[in-house]
């Protein structure tokens, strides 16, 4: 069946530092890819996706990139604050058309420290 | 986006019990779904929720245990049946379809078995 994996678990980064979040999926019939974002005791809310009809989306500091031919997906951030600390999920739609049933990746804590 | 309110937002329960969780979208929506997820861990799909006909369930999860509700576009309950410890879990909501500008979430609904 459709597997999402994403790296790494766990990144601690500086106040300014850059983030990448990177996730593989094994289903070619993929063609959506949403980013959440979760912080504590909240619903897992959307930052930015991508279709697979593009390779890179951007929006302010974050960036969503695509590789189809190694079905791999990577979130940027840039600049970041601390505010940005919280648990991000990397997801796809398993073949499915866009905005359907999602199989998510376990997750990375992103930490980041002033 | 849309707006997707749950309720109840917590509830603590005793084994052997149900509750029905309920979501409430803003506006009508082709298709709503079903996740679980489990303390400290990545969210899991329950099922698809369809408007007029029986929820189409993962693998895993059966109706006996888990019914869904779809009485129209903007409205869905699931309940959660004799209870037990593990089922302890976030309970989480979500609309998208063919045209939505993606997947969006509720605040889920965290329950707590004893």
């Amino acid at each position: 069946g459709e597997n999402v994996e994403q790296h790494p678990s766990t990144l601690s980064v500086q106040e300014g530092d850059s983030a990448v979040i990177k996730c593989t999926y094994s289903d070619s019939a993929s063609n959506y890819f949403p980013w959440y974002k979760q912080e504590l005791g909240k619903g897992p809310q959307l930052i930015i996706d991508i279709r697979s009809n593009v390779g890179e989306k951007k929006d302010q500091r974050i960036a969503v990139t695509l590789n189809k031919t190694a079905k791999h997906f990577s979130l940027h951030i840039t600049e970041t604050q601390p505010e940005d600390s919280a648990v991000y999920f990397c997801a796809g739609n398993c073949g499915r058309q866009a905005g359907t049933a999602l199989i998510f990746g376990k997750g990375t804590t992103l930490s980041v420290s002033s | 986006s849309a707006v997707i309110s749950q309720k109840p937002s917590r509830d603590i329960c005793q084994r052997g019990t149900s509750l029905t969780i309920q979501c409430q979208v803003d506006s009508q929506v082709t298709m709503m779904f079903w996740y679980r997820q489990q303390p400290g861990q990545s969210l899991t799909l329950i099922a698809t929720a369809n408007q007029g006909s029986e929820a189409t369930y993962e693998s895993g999860f059966v109706i006996d245990k888990f019914p869904i509700s779809r009485p129209n576009l903007t409205f869905s309950t699931l309940t959660v049946s004799n209870m037990s410890p593990e089922d302890s879990s976030i309970y989480l909501c979500s609309v998208g379809g063919t045209g939505d500008p993606g997947a969006f979430f509720g605040q889920g609904t965290r329950l707590t078995v004893v």
